[in-house]
């Protein structure tokens, strides 16, 4: 079975331009998270979507925006990139439950590597 | 105080060897721990996954959750060249999907 995918696999920016990054979650999968990884550091959360919802929203500026799907796939938005920005930005999902909670564990997806100019 | 504290390391080890990885977190109300392994240029490969104190086995990899001391550990048993790479815990309460993560140690097992 396909994991989760995610692309494109890097961009190239410049600053104050937009940026759309996409990810397509695990077949079953209803919820998908994204994620900010900074070199050397650990994933910071940034969104998480369950049903085309909102559910969980991490310390990031407006800026960053991202959507659901029908199908569960998922777009994440960044505006008016700053250099900061440069990161990999990780999708993952999950089985879960009503509400969009579960017990279940989430899978990662191999990332899209964004660098500002 | 960080939510998850974790050694960055680097660390390495001989083959053979048997690793020890360690992270610390404050909040109590923490109900889920995972460690997840990630290779250079890759995402994060969940490797282990409990929500109850104690040990639970998989193969060569053991993980220890000790919630009295906040504390969780991964062992490696017999570590591998293959098991070069950098180790993420992470963790999540009961009422969301946010994971907090340490900032990972970077593991090399020497041949």
């Amino acid at each position: 079975d396909a994991g989760v995918t995610q692309s494109p696999t890097h961009l190239i920016k410049t600053r104050g331009q937009q940026v759309t990054l996409r990810c397509s979650p695990i077949s079953g999968h209803k919820s998908v998270s994204w994620y900010q990884q900074v070199l050397g550091q650990g994933p910071q959360f940034i969104f998480q979507y369950y049903e085309k919802e909102e559910r969980g929203r991490g310390n990031f500026p407006d800026r960053f925006s991202a959507r659901q799907f029908p199908n569960y796939s998922s777009e994440l938005n960044v505006n008016a990139l700053l250099l900061g920005d440069s990161a990999l930005y990780l999708c993952a999902s999950s089985l879960a439950g009503t509400g969009g909670v579960s017990n279940q564990p989430q899978h990662f997806g191999d990332g899209t590597r964004l660098s500002i100019l | 105080q960080k939510e998850v504290e974790q050694d960055p390391g680097p660390l390495s080890v001989p083959e053979g060897a048997i690793v020890s990885l360690n992270c610390t977190y404050s909040n109590s109300a923490f109900q889920y721990f995972m460690w997840y392994r990630q290779y250079s240029r890759k995402g994060p490969e969940l490797l282990m996954y409990t929500y109850s104190s104690g040990n639970k086995e998989d193969g060569r990899f053991t993980a220890q959750v000790d919630k009295s001391s906040k504390y969780i550990s991964l062992f490696i048993r017999d570590s591998q060249p293959s098991d070069s790479a950098t180790y993420l815990c992470a963790i999540r309460g009961g009422s969301n999907y946010k994971l907090t993560f340490g900032k990972g140690t970077l593991l090399t097992v020497n041949p």
